[in-house]
């Protein structure tokens, strides 16, 4: 099961930061944090995974809480490219359990 | 990152029949997966392939209305048995690659499955 809460949906304005927040309160020592988006019609790209320390690449940065217990994907320049739906998962291995993710809209 | 097709993209079938998806992958990997995306949902892991072995199910997911192929290191197929308009769905295949000092899933493009 999903161990992961988001927001069901978002806006954003065209050029600012977006900012996707995800709990995940009941994470575990040994297990990551990744992010997914899925534009319409496709398969889930990847983004970015973290475990404890931020994460920076060249499409987002990974925000997690010292406890580790919730974590903040941040777009800095958001697109119209970006409206997708993001999708926060913790695992450990694998198996990925998605939750429903997080509707980001990129308003012009 | 590991390139990934599925076949085919999209079918329309008949209630009772079955539909087999294949999923072929530009590299070898150890691990596939199987996943269901509904109308307006997330995606649900329905099995976990290994080469050489039997596939693993999620709970909800018995290998009689989805068995599941894994010859070889490239390819995998997963067959949507005596279907009914509740399998209308992506089926979608990912594997798992060890990239940047962790293991990472890379996604195929789905297979959108209407049932009639």
């Amino acid at each position: 099961d999903a161990k992961t809460t988001q927001p069901p949906s978002m806006d954003c304005a065209e050029g600012r930061a977006a900012n996707l927040p995800c709990n995940h309160s009941t994470i575990s020592g040994n297990e990551y944090v990744y992010w997914y988006r899925q534009i319409h019609s496709q398969g889930p790209q990847y983004i970015i995974h973290g475990l404890k320390n931020n994460e920076t690449n060249e499409m987002a940065s990974l925000i997690i809480t010292e406890d580790r217990k919730s974590s903040t994907l941040i777009l800095p320049h958001a697109t119209l490219r970006d409206t997708a739906v993001y999708y926060c998962i913790v695992s450990s291995g694998n198996q990925f359990y998605f939750g429903t993710g997080t509707s980001l809209t990129v308003i012009p | 990152s590991a390139v990934i097709s599925q076949k085919p993209s999209r079918d329309i079938c008949q209630r009772g029949t079955s539909l087999t998806i294949q999923c072929q992958v530009d590299s070898q990997v150890t691990m596939m997966f199987w996943y269901r995306q509904q109308p307006g949902q997330s995606l649900t892991l329905i099995a976990t392939a290994n080469q050489g072995s039997e596939a693993t199910y999620e709970s909800g997911f018995v290998i009689d209305k989805f068995p599941i192929s894994r010859p070889n290191l490239t390819f995998s197929t997963l067959t949507v048995s005596n279907m009914s308009p509740e399998d209308s769905s992506i089926y979608l295949c990912s594997v798992e690659e060890f990239a940047q000092g962790q293991d990472e899933q890379f996604f195929g493009p789905g297979t959108r499955l209407t049932v009639l």
